[in-house]
């Protein structure tokens, strides 16, 4: 079944530790990307990834960083978790020339 | 500047009632928009493109270049409509902006 699987479902964690959630696609899409989702504001994107090892900035990048080794992985890194990135967030991926967007089912990650 | 708007956060309707989420939009290109929803607890997923101007689940958008709109409509509101429904407008190669979303509820 073609996919997108993120890890963990939901987190809770302290303020300053470090964390990573994974994000995997099996329809070898080249175009990658996180997302937050907050009350009010929608769906803001915090990076992307064009292939790998190309990774560009989103509108909210700070405090997120990314990674492309792999075609299929683009995990999100948290170096130092603060509460205000408490958050859904939502890993996408689309192949290249193609609109829709294939999304995972969430993470739902509180930083206490 | 580049921007998608859902004026509406919720929108109330009784079951077999019409129904119309707004989206407006602003671009400077030639827009390609989408309407995504998202069930209770479930992830994203398309409903509707524009350049494929097809009918899904009874839901229908037609973009409207000269009024920058791309709304959403359905002539009778099933309860199983219920749902966060949130516009895109696919900026350049990489980039989506979605609007800040309109949760529909549909009344039995």
């Amino acid at each position: 079944e073609a996919q997108v699987t993120q890890n963990p479902r939901y987190l809770i964690t302290v303020t300053g530790k470090k964390l990573t959630v994974t994000c995997s696609q099996n329809m070898n899409h080249e175009y990658m990307s996180w997302y937050r989702q907050d009350p009010g504001l929608g769906l803001r994107q915090i990076y992307y990834s064009m292939n790998v090892e190309v990774t560009d900035k989103g509108d909210v990048p700070e405090g997120y960083k990314v990674s492309r080794k792999e075609k299929r992985n683009f995990p999100l890194i948290l170096e130092s978790p603060s509460p205000n990135q408490t958050s859904l967030y939502f890993c996408a991926s689309r192949a290249q020339g193609a609109g829709e967007a294939f999304f995972g089912q969430g993470t739902r990650l509180t930083v206490v | 500047a580049q921007r998608v708007t859902q004026p509406e956060k919720l929108l109330s309707v009784f079951k077999g009632a019409p129904v119309e989420l707004k989206c407006n939009y602003s671009y400077s290109g030639s827009p390609e928009l989408f309407w995504y929803v998202q069930y209770s607890r479930q992830r994203l997923q398309l409903l509707l493109r524009h350049i494929s101007r097809e009918s899904i689940k009874g839901f229908t958008a037609d973009l409207n270049k000269g009024e920058t709109s791309f709304h959403l409509k359905k002539p009778f509101a099933q309860e199983e409509d219920s749902a966060m429904y949130y516009c895109a407008l696919k900026s350049g190669t990489y980039k989506y902006i979605f609007g800040t979303g309109t949760r529909l509820k549909v009344l039995a």
